[in-house]
């Protein structure tokens, strides 16, 4: 079945700290995969989005995924996190298909 | 531009009563969709709609009915709540040919006691 599945259901990193986000997929191809940002009380917000060629993307606030085939992976990196990045993060896929479907998101907790 | 708006922000229901969640947008999306986020869970599909006139059934559709009369507004009913259905529903539009690219509204909170 498609899936997409984050395995960390809450990160605490240190401000200034590098921050690495993970998410894998179950799909019989290549599908296209995005990440979103939902901060406290919030909609949620798209943070950037992988459909195929290079396979690191930049996206806004500092963040870059890298889409990694063989380990059906796409985990969302930042170099170093400022406080205001404490919020719930989502990766999603679309399958081929105009739905998204979502992980079940990990929530950032940002340590000063 | 306002963007996605939804109303009410929050809403306490009985089990059995029934209400409508609405939603509108002003970019002139065609898809539009709405979600429900519960703990754990993160966001399910619930009805979905690629243009005036054409509603679908997303991953969790019981318990709730759509139409969408106009391109602007896509409002959710609930028939008759029942505390399964205590949530935060957000709903979201986008362009039919970037539909991943979703905009959210802010969200309502629903409890049904």
């Amino acid at each position: 079945a498609q899936s997409v599945t984050q395995p960390d259901i809450h990160i605490t990193v240190s401000e200034g700290a590098s921050l690495e986000l993970r998410c894998n997929y179950s799909y019989g191809a290549t599908p296209y995969l995005f990440w979103y940002v939902q901060s406290p009380g919030q909609g949620l917000q798209l943070l950037l989005k992988y459909f195929s060629g290079d396979t690191l993307v930049q996206g806004i606030k500092g963040f870059e995924a890298e889409f990694k085939r063989s380990q059906s992976s796409f985990n969302l990196r930042k170099p170093s996190v400022h406080w205001s990045d404490a919020a719930e993060y989502f990766c999603a896929s679309n399958f081929g298909n105009e739905k998204l479907t979502f992980g079940t998101g990990t929530r950032l907790t940002i340590i000063p | 531009n306002a963007g996605v708006t939804q109303t009410p922000k929050f809403q306490v229901l009985k089990t059995g009563q029934s209400m409508t969640l609405q939603c509108a947008q002003d970019m002139n999306h065609e898809y539009m969709s709405w979600y429900r986020q519960d703990p754990g869970m993160g966001l399910r599909l619930i009805h979905y709609s690629v243009g005036a006139g054409i509603t679908d059934q997303g991953e969790v559709p019981n318990g709730y009915n759509v139409s969408r009369s106009t391109t602007e507004d896509f409002p959710l009913r609930l028939l008759s709540a029942a505390p399964s259905q205590t949530s935060v529903y957000f709903c979201a539009s986008s362009y039919l040919q970037s539909s991943y690219e979703q905009y959210f509204g802010p969200g309502t909170r629903l409890t049904v006691t």
